[in-house]
């Protein structure tokens, strides 16, 4: 079965660059999208389609996919960003997503 | 705007079946233009899919779930079920019912989920 990884924990200082990659084999051949979710709420996308970010979304989220990883970048990381990220991409008509990244703003 | 509620038990018995039930607010289930489905999140977890359908009644399963799982739609009262049959203290999780987007391939609208516990 197809399967995403994606590193567990991600720290950045706020307003630097964070980076959080989903690594799948050849992902860059399907499209993939990224989903925030804070603590006790529910998943919110952030990303589709590897790169287009949803209104509403602030222009510093961005995505980019070739080979065989995504990778969802935040600019100028703010304390509002503190959550969990997920990769999604589908195969088969089957949803997958990977393991989730928490993003720790110290 | 779109709202999804999820409703059901919130304890559900070893081997028995767990029963969702998904209500739609502000758009209808009658429609190809979008696809539904649910999504599933154990305590502490991520997220796994449990599958999709549309109105038309086409469905698709993970395949990790497929042998106890049924979804529907009851486009009389603007509804969508899911039913997990034979479940265990593995399947205790925070289940989101969501509407998937066919043409973004992406799942742009989410319940505030439901936590279904299964013991006896």
């Amino acid at each position: 079965s197809y399967e995403l990884t994606q590193p567990p924990s991600v720290s950045v200082s706020p307003g630097q660059t964070a980076s959080i990659t989903c690594s799948g084999d050849k992902l860059g051949d399907k499209y993939a999208c990224w989903y925030q979710q804070r603590p006790g709420q529910s998943p919110v996308v952030v990303i589709f389609q590897d790169n287009k970010r949803p209104s509403g979304i602030p222009e510093r989220f961005s995505g980019s996919n070739s080979g065989n990883s995504a990778t969802l970048t935040i600019s100028g990381t703010q304390a509002m960003d503190e959550a969990d990220y997920y990769c999604q991409a589908w195969d088969s008509s089957t949803a997958i997503f990977g393991g989730g990244t928490r993003l720790t703003v110290l | 705007q779109l709202q999804l509620q999820e409703s059901g038990p919130g304890l559900v018995k070893p081997s028995e079946t767990l029963s969702l039930t998904c209500t739609v607010s502000g758009g209808s289930v009658s429609t190809n233009t979008y696809y539904w489905g649910w999504i599933r999140q154990p305590p502490g977890k991520g997220l796994d899919s449990i599958g999709t359908l549309y109105y038309s009644g086409s469905t698709y399963y993970n395949p990790s779930l497929k042998s106890r799982v049924t979804m529907s739609v009851d486009t009389s009262k603007n509804q969508f079920s899911l039913k997990l049959r034979s479940v265990t203290a593995a399947d205790t999780a925070v289940f989101y019912c969501v509407r998937g987007d066919p043409r973004a391939l992406v799942f742009d609208s989410w319940g505030q989920g439901i936590l279904v516990t299964v013991s006896s």
